[in-house]
């Protein structure tokens, strides 16, 4: 079975710093990798996706990720953080047992901006 | 464009009662998925409904139980309600059940006294 593992339960930043939120997923011969974010009381929405293809892969508002086989890896990067970045981050990885599919989560990291 | 859409937003049920939740995928969408997540936890999968059965399911007792209907949309049940079923359920909607990309709801916030 998969696993994910998110290395930092909280990350807290200065506005305008750089951050990376560190994702480590379990190997496996295709992998499927997403990252959402989710606002307070609120549901996920889908950052970023790795399905195939560039192992860089990046989303409207600036963050983008890495798929690193070899270190079995997918971290979230920003360059310049933002106060409305303030949220958790979700990272997924794609497990399909008999054609379907389920998302294995890690435990979330909690991106706090400070001004 | 709705998206998928959950009801109620809140629930507060009494340990021992039934509750379902329900869910409307997003339009075009004909695969629902069920997670819950408890505080401070990442979501964790309950079971996935695609041609209106079960495909797969996680590892949650038969308290546990869904169904959808011909329009695509859904409906979690869970029975017997414990103090440990308070979570947020969300519900997810893709087209087809491989590798893709999911959509997910606002959620329900689900609290048993």
């Amino acid at each position: 079975a998969q696993s994910v593992t998110q290395l930092d339960s909280q990350v807290p930043v200065f506005e305008e710093a750089p951050v990376e939120l560190r994702c480590n997923y379990s190997s496996s011969v295709s992998v499927y990798l997403f990252w959402y974010v989710q606002y307070p009381n609120q549901g996920l929405q889908l950052l970023l996706k790795y399905l195939s293809g560039s192992t860089l892969v990046e989303s409207i508002n600036g963050f983008e990720a890495e798929f690193n086989k070899s270190q079995t890896s997918f971290h979230l990067r920003k360059p310049s953080v933002h106060i409305s970045d303030t949220a958790e981050y979700f990272c997924a990885v794609s497990e399909v047992i008999q054609g379907a599919q389920k998302l294995v989560f890690g435990q979330g990291t909690r991106l706090t901006i400070n001004p | 464009d709705a998206g998928v859409t959950q009801s109620p937003t809140h629930l507060i049920k009494t340990r021992g009662q039934q509750v379902t939740l329900r869910c409307s995928p997003k339009s075009g969408h004909d695969t629902v998925s069920w997670y819950q997540q408890a505080l401070g936890q990442g979501p964790q999968f309950i079971f996935q409904y695609y041609e209106e059965e079960e495909r797969q399911r996680g590892n949650f007792p038969d308290r546990f139980s869904g169904h959808q209907f011909p329009n695509y949309s859904s409906e979690l049940n869970v029975n017997a309600l414990l103090l440990g079923d308070s979570a947020l359920y969300l519900c997810a909607s893709s087209r087809g059940t491989g590798n893709t990309e999911a959509f997910f709801g606002q959620g329900t916030r689900l609290t048993v006294v």
